[in-house]
């Protein structure tokens, strides 16, 4: 199955600012996909990230809070913009394993907002 | 409306017990089922899939059921360890054309020595 990495792991980050997220695959994939995960809740998917398009957002979430890139087949980035606290979550990556062994997930990224 | 309901919420067992974590689903038209472990700060990991001819599939110590007419699901563990404490996610993924999952919550499990 494909190798995720993503970063950074964690951050603690000042209210107003932005921070990127980055997920990079061992393999070429064509759709990537970005969730949100508020303590003790469920998998939120934020958007799906095709390349050479732009990304489909889910209801409850849009471009200018949470902007995606897809340059190429390999890697996306999210940003995640203008942070208040209620942004605090862990944000993850994910791709569908070609191999029918469902979704890869990154590692995570535990963002804190003060 | 598509829903994926998880019980219990959380528990707590000895190691080397055995517990049954289950998973209800409202998900229509119903195309696979997965359960997934997370580690505290971690990504979920994968541990079975299950389409719906299939009604039972194992993973080591983790044995999933299905039961595609009740819309069921269960996982059980086996002798317990240790590392088994996580979260459990069982997922659902509809046939209509759309790929998008629907999570449930997780159940935590929490294995003490």
């Amino acid at each position: 199955s494909a190798v995720i990495s993503q970063k950074p792991s964690r951050d603690i980050c000042q209210r107003g600012t932005s921070l990127t997220i980055q997920c990079q695959v061992d393999s070429q994939v064509t759709m990537m996909f970005w969730y949100r995960q508020q303590p003790g809740q469920s998998l939120t998917l934020i958007a799906t990230a095709n390349q050479g398009s732009e990304a489909t957002y889910e209801s409850g979430f849009v471009i200018d809070k949470f902007p995606i890139s897809r340059p190429n087949l390999t890697f996306s980035t999210l940003t995640v913009s203008n942070m208040s606290p209620e942004d605090s979550s862990i944000y993850l990556c994910s791709v569908e394993d070609l191999a029918g062994n469902g979704y890869t997930f990154g590692s995570g990224t535990r963002l804190t907002v003060v | 409306k598509n829903q994926v309901e998880q019980s219990p919420q959380s528990l707590i067992i000895l190691e080397g017990k055995n517990c049954t974590l289950q998973c209800n689903y409202t998900v229509s038209p119903f195309s696979n089922l997965r359960w997934y472990k997370q580690d505290t700060g971690r990504g979920p990991v994968s541990l079975t899939i299950m389409t719906f001819s299939e009604n039972t599939k194992s993973n080591g110590r983790y044995t999933a059921t299905l039961d595609a007419d009740t819309k069921q699901s269960s996982l059980h563990i086996t002798a317990s360890q240790l590392s088994d404490s996580a979260s459990y996610i069982c997922v659902v993924t509809t046939s209509g054309g759309s790929y998008i999952p629907t999570f449930g919550r997780g159940t935590s499990l929490i294995v003490h020595p």
